[in-house]
């Protein structure tokens, strides 16, 4: 079956632009999770949603960062007036609810470069 | 402060030869799950191996196995027989079972590369 797609897989963005970055979970998964992976570090969360309710925002970086899952399954995420700061990969990942072992899967991730 | 440490940055070992990657972590929560997780150059995060802080066995799954000592507070992961596609960014990552959101808390990783 389908996992988890992320488009596009690289981005090159000028200093200033805004970038929309898309997330295609696992169909019929509940939750979703963005994270935000600098290179040669681990990734680091972001924010998450469970269906069309983004419940936990804590770790956008900035109002700069938005994210939306208006009907429970594609998000976007979204990062306005882009810095250079923001360069690094941006990671989706779902699951199909909050168990206890529930694996997150990640899909390959959005490299965005900003020059 | 929840944290996830992995002391090496780097490891390379003999292809076919077993290989321990080290993770330690912090918590005062009970309740929790420890995670590992390969990234090969590709980028994409693969599941590997699960153990719940309740289980009382290590976990195994194939040849992976997580030597789980709680006390410790580590979670190191063996790979047995290693093969060249094993070489790879390695992560472990913890979640808090209280959480409400249940993300994932990331050590920094380990690079191994497998030598042939």
């Amino acid at each position: 079956g389908a996992g988890v797609s992320q488009s596009p897989r690289y981005k090159v963005a000028k200093r200033g632009q805004d970038v929309a970055l898309r997330c295609d979970p696992i169909s019929g998964h509940v939750s979703l999770f963005w994270y935000q992976q600098a290179l040669g570090q681990g990734p680091e969360f972001l924010t998450y949603f469970q269906n069309e309710a983004q419940l936990d925002k804590s770790g956008l970086p900035s109002d700069r960062f938005f994210a939306e899952r208006p009907e429970g399954s594609v998000s976007t995420l979204k990062i306005q007036r882009t810095q250079q700061e923001d360069s690094a990969v941006y990671l989706c990942a779902s699951s199909w609810g909050q168990g206890r072992a529930n694996e997150q899967f990640f899909g390959p991730g959005t490299r965005l470069t900003v020059l | 402060a929840q944290k996830i440490t992995q002391t090496q940055p780097g490891m390379f070992v003999q292809e076919k030869e077993a290989v321990t990657l080290d993770c330690t972590y912090d918590t005062s929560d009970p309740s929790y799950g420890l995670f590992w997780y390969k990234q090969p150059s590709s980028g994409e995060m693969i599941f590997l191996i699960y153990q719940g802080s309740y289980d009382q066995q290590n976990a195994t799954e194939g040849r992976y196995s997580l030597n789980f000592q709680k006390a410790r507070k580590s979670a190191n992961l063996v790979i047995s027989a290693s093969q060249l596609g094993d070489s790879a960014m390695y992560f472990c990552a913890m979640r808090h079972q209280s959480d409400s959101n249940y993300q994932l808390i990331w050590g920094a990783g380990t690079k191994l590369i497998i030598k042939p």
